[in-house]
């Protein structure tokens, strides 16, 4: 139980175009879901908190318009990267973290984007 | 700024030794997570701390929050191949949430 999708997988886009990340709770309903960046070889950064119909949290530094977050179901989030460039090429992973159940969150197995 | 830093960064140990990952924070964090990473995968959440001095045991898996809430420890007892991994800590600290930059455990058999 408790598994978390993305899709896309990886995803190649044009710079100046945009991309949406889905990222889904299979056999849970979350209401609570993160995105997170990962540059190679380094930690994970926190990019916001999306809480279902409400807006998403962002961390300092992180453009909300630049990524739009929405949580629309207990089961979807939805990150939409805007007007994307190169420098957004990176490795975004979702988590999600199940209704009622302490602290615990539960991460997808991320999406590739390279923007070229 | 503030800062999460891991220490070692990287281990390699005898299979059957036993490790141990320090995180520091440089401000007061009101939480400790910790995950573990395998190679080209996804992170995994491990457990989170809450309070000052807490310590919480999974299997061979020991965690402790400082009194400070400013550092945390993982130790693992007699570790195995299955350990192999990057484990990182991240904790919040005001409105900011913050990884720290990780440890890659190697096991050796």
């Amino acid at each position: 139980g408790a598994v978390v999708s993305q899709h896309p997988s990886w995803v190649i886009c044009k710079s100046g175009t945009s991309v949406k990340i889905e990222c889904r709770s299979l056999d849970f309903q979350a209401t609570t879901m993160f995105w997170y960046r990962q540059f190679p070889k380094q930690s994970l950064m926190l990019m916001a908190t999306s809480n279902e119909g409400s807006k998403a949290t962002y961390e300092q530094g992180v453009e909300k318009d630049k990524f739009l977050i929405n949580h629309a179901s207990l089961t979807l989030s939805t990150l939409t990267v805007t007007s994307a460039h190169p420098e957004d090429s990176s490795f975004y992973i979702c988590s999600a973290r199940p209704q009622g159940v302490g602290y615990e969150q539960y991460f997808g197995p991320g999406t590739r984007l390279t923007v070229t | 700024g503030q800062q999460v830093m891991q220490i070692p960064q990287y281990q390699h140990v005898q299979e059957g030794e036993d490790f141990t990952t320090y995180c520091n924070s440089s401000t007061t964090l009101s939480n400790i997570q910790w995950y573990k990473q395998r190679p080209g995968g996804h992170p995994v959440f491990l457990i989170q701390l809450v309070k000052s001095g807490e310590v919480k045991k999974q299997k061979r898996l020991t965690f402790q929050f400082g009194e400070a809430k400013k550092n945390s420890s993982l130790h693992i007892t007699a570790t195995q191949t299955t350990d192999v991994g990057t484990y990182f800590c991240a904790g919040r600290a005001g409105n900011q949430f913050y990884f720290g930059t990780g440890t890659s455990l190697t096991v050796i058999p």
